[in-house]
């Protein structure tokens, strides 16, 4: 298995243009979440979707940020008007059995916002 | 009160010695618990679930697990410069979610 994709790697944008983040999560997994860490904050639970349904976005900062899961093998994690304090490592995790209740993680992919 | 508290160290260990890494939730509910071990500059990797009380033993590493005390500890045993790495202690809670601790930053010192 190919493990959790995410794409780009890397990102660098300027403020108030829209970034759009992508990930795969593995096949046969139901649950896919999405992360943020910075180092004032750790990892935060931004959203996280069951069945291609969001469940809790409570973590969701604000109406910039958006997410989607339009199908079981595909979520974008979208921030429009981009804002230097965006800038973060974004992580998506995904997870198949929900009595293990394990998240395998993607790469990441690294923000910043100039 | 956060749900998960770890202490962000640096924690420091020489070689060949044992590491002991501590979480505390605030959840009595919470059922599943895992230890996650992050490079720098690289995403968590798990390394150890445990979701009964006791000691749960892989290879070099030891997770406990005390819910009356909501404790969770990882030890690492013959700890080598290849653990250093920031380890963050994660717990399910009563409604399912996902909670992360801030991580402790360990160093093992050749």
């Amino acid at each position: 298995d190919a493990g959790v994709i995410q794409s780009p790697r890397h990102e660098v944008t300027e403020m108030g243009q829209e970034v759009t983040l992508r990930c795969k999560p593995i096949s046969g997994h139901n649950s896919l979440f999405w992360y943020r860490q910075t180092m004032m904050r750790g990892l935060e639970l931004l959203i996280y979707f069951n069945n291609n349904v969001p469940i809790d976005d409570s973590g969701m900062p604000e109406d910039r940020f958006s997410a989607k899961m339009p199908n079981a093998s595909f979520s974008t994690l979208k921030i429009q008007p981009s804002e230097p304090r965006d800038s973060a490592v974004y992580f998506c995790a995904s997870r198949g059995q929900a009595v293990l209740n394990i998240q395998y993680f993607g790469a990441g992919t690294r923000l910043s916002v100039l | 009160q956060k749900e998960v508290e770890q202490n962000s160290g640096p924690l420091s260990v020489p070689e060949g010695a044992i590491a002991s890494l501590n979480c505390t939730y605030s959840d009595r509910g919470s059922q599943s618990f895992f230890w996650y071990r992050q490079y720098s500059g690289k995403s968590p990797e798990l390394i150890m679930s445990i979701y009964s009380n006791g000691d749960k033993e892989d290879g070099r590493f030891t997770a406990q697990l005390n819910k009356a005390s909501q404790y969770v500890s990882l030890l690492i045993r013959d700890s080598q410069p290849s653990d250093s790495a920031t380890y963050l202690c994660a717990v399910t809670g009563t409604g399912n979610q996902f909670y992360f601790g801030t991580g402790t930053s360990l160093t093992v010192i050749p």
